[in-house]
C-alpha cells in the first residue's frame, strides 16, 4: 500500500481537462509545500512534470498545472492529446523515517 | 547534458547480493544529492535510498534497511548501492535519479533490471 492516494484510472477525450489527486497526510502533502509529479511513458524513466506543488520546469507545457488543498495535491491536464497518455506520479517529502513517498500511479487514457 | 547511466543489474537468486552503480556527465556530480527509485514489474515507484552531497547524510526505505547500502565517489562521478540478502521482493527496475530543489528528481536514468529468482 502507497503512503500517497493516487487514482488508479482516470480518462479524457482530446482537448478535455482532466484532474489526478493524490492524498497523504499532515505529515507530507500537507505539511510542505514539496509535491512533485512525474509522468512515465511505457518501459520509459520518470520525467519531472510539477514541483514545489505548482511549478513546472523548464520545457513542461503550460497545459500541465498543480495545486493543494489541506492533505491534497492535484495535477491538472488541459487540452488533453494522446501523447499525454501515460501513468502519472505523485511524490511528497515526508517528515516520517521514509523520508519520500509515492503515490500508487494513476494511468491516464485518452479517449 | 545530464546524463546518469545504471549498470550491475541481473539475475541472482535469493538471498544473493549485486552492486549497482550510476554513472554521472554532464554536472557536477559533487553538488548534489542522489537517489535510488525502484519500480517493480508492473507497479509503482518506490523510493529506495538518498544521499547527500558529501555523503555523510544517507536515508533507506524500511523495506531495505539494514541490507542495502547506498555510497558515492565524487571523484569518479559514480553512485553506487550495494544489495545484500536479496529478496524476491527485491525484483524491479533500478533508476538512480538526481536530488533538486524541494524533495524533487530531475534526472533519472534509464534503469538497471534486477531479477531475484532461483
Amino acid at each position: 500500500q502507497s503512503a500517497l492516494t493516487q487514482p488508479a484510472s482516470v480518462s479524457g477525450s482530446p482537448g478535455q481537462s482532466i484532474t489526478i489527486s493524490c492524498t497523504g497526510t499532515s505529515s507530507d502533502v500537507g505539511g510542505y509545500n514539496y509535491v512533485s509529479w512525474y509522468q512515465q511513458h511505457p518501459g520509459k524513466a520518470p520525467k519531472l512534470m510539477i514541483y514545489d506543488v505548482s511549478k513546472r520546469p523548464s520545457g513542461v507545457s503550460n497545459r500541465f498545472s498543480g495545486s493543494k488543498s489541506g492533505n491534497t495535491a492535484s495535477l491538472t491536464i488541459s487540452g488533453l492529446q494522446a501523447e499525454d497518455e501515460a501513468d502519472y506520479y505523485c511524490s511528497s517529502y515526508t517528515s516520517s523515517s521514509t523520508f519520500r513517498v509515492f503515490g500508487g500511479g494513476t494511468k491516464l487514457t485518452v479517449l | 547534458e545530464v546524463q546518469l547511466v545504471e549498470s550491475g543489474g541481473g539475475l541472482v537468486q535469493p538471498g544473493g547480493s549485486l552492486r549497482l552503480s550510476c554513472a554521472a556527465s554532464g554536472f557536477t556530480f559533487s553538488s548534489y544529492e542522489m537517489n535510488w527509485v525502484r519500480q517493480a514489474p508492473g507497479k509503482g515507484l518506490e523510493w529506495v535510498s538518498y544521499i547527500s552531497s558529501s555523503g555523510s547524510t544517507i536515508y533507506y526505505a524500511d523495506s531495505v534497511k539494514g541490507r542495502f547500502t547506498i555510497s558515492r565517489d565524487n571523484a569518479k562521478n559514480s553512485l553506487y548501492l550495494q544489495m545484500n540478502s536479496l529478496r524476491a521482493e527485491d525484483t524491479a527496475v533500478y533508476y538512480c535519479a538526481r536530488e533538486w530543489v524541494g524533495a524533487t528528481n530531475d534526472y533519472w536514468g534509464q534503469g538497471t533490471l534486477v531479477t531475484v529468482s532461483s
